[in-house]
């Protein structure tokens, strides 16, 4: 099973339809990352966390929230979905020593799509 | 102008060949440089990464950094097809604390038989 687990892989919705992405980690980590990915313009940061009670916005946040259920889990929401949030999502988990370094261990990515 | 910037390619090489991949930054606070590989329909995994200036060597990869230059390289020996994915570069400031990189855009690379 994949240490960085996110569902949906793939997804389909319209516009103004409120939409979940989910992520869960088995690999300890404190610190969750929510990067979006589009053609061009590499990987950007939407939200981070150090820990259940850390959130942070990152370079692109807004249209988005995010929640930290545990450490293990960190969901992005898009609470009304425009088609310009059409991208690859990443979910990414680090730790202190790894973070400092610039280690981040991604999830398969979900591809969402808004008509 | 981002702070990373990175030549999208993509970058078409014959196997066996000596691939050369590159960004610039701007920020004099970096002193974290990595890079990425990411397989198509994957997620990024890290491939190596290198504190301040100078060389490092895995393999047939090896990182450069020139911070005078604010020029950082990958050089990947004896290509193969297996090689074909994206590299994204991505930097993290000594100092400020978060420690969250900054990506580059990634270069695609393709390694043909």
């Amino acid at each position: 099973d994949a240490d960085v687990t996110q569902t949906p892989r793939n997804r389909i919705t319209k516009t103004g339809k409120r939409i979940m992405l989910e992520c869960s980690q088995t690999k300890g980590h404190d610190r969750m990352y929510w990067y979006r990915q589009d053609p061009g313009l590499g990987l950007r940061l939407i939200y981070y966390s150090f820990d259940v009670k850390d959130i942070n916005k990152g370079e692109i946040s807004d249209g988005y929230s995010v929640s930290r259920q545990a450490q293990a889990k960190f969901s992005l929401s898009l609470e009304s979905a425009i088609p310009n949030q059409t991208a690859l999502y990443f979910c990414a988990t680090s730790d202190a020593v790894r973070g400092a370094t610039g280690e981040l261990f991604f999830g398969e990515g979900s591809r969402l799509t808004v008509l | 102008q981002k702070e990373v910037e990175q030549d999208p390619g993509p970058l078409s090489v014959p196997e066996g060949a000596i691939v050369s991949l590159n960004c610039t930054y701007s920020n004099s606070a970096f002193q974290y440089f990595m890079w990425y590989r990411q397989y198509s329909r994957k997620g990024p995994e890290l491939l190596m990464y290198t504190y301040s200036s100078g060389n490092k060597e895995d393999g047939r990869f090896t990182a450069q950094v020139d911070k005078s230059s604010k020029y950082i390289s990958l050089f990947i020996r004896d290509s193969q097809p297996s090689d074909s994915a994206t590299y994204l570069c991505a930097m993290i400031p000594l100092s400020g604390g978060s420690y969250i990189p900054t990506f580059g855009r990634g270069t695609s690379l393709i390694v043909h038989p």
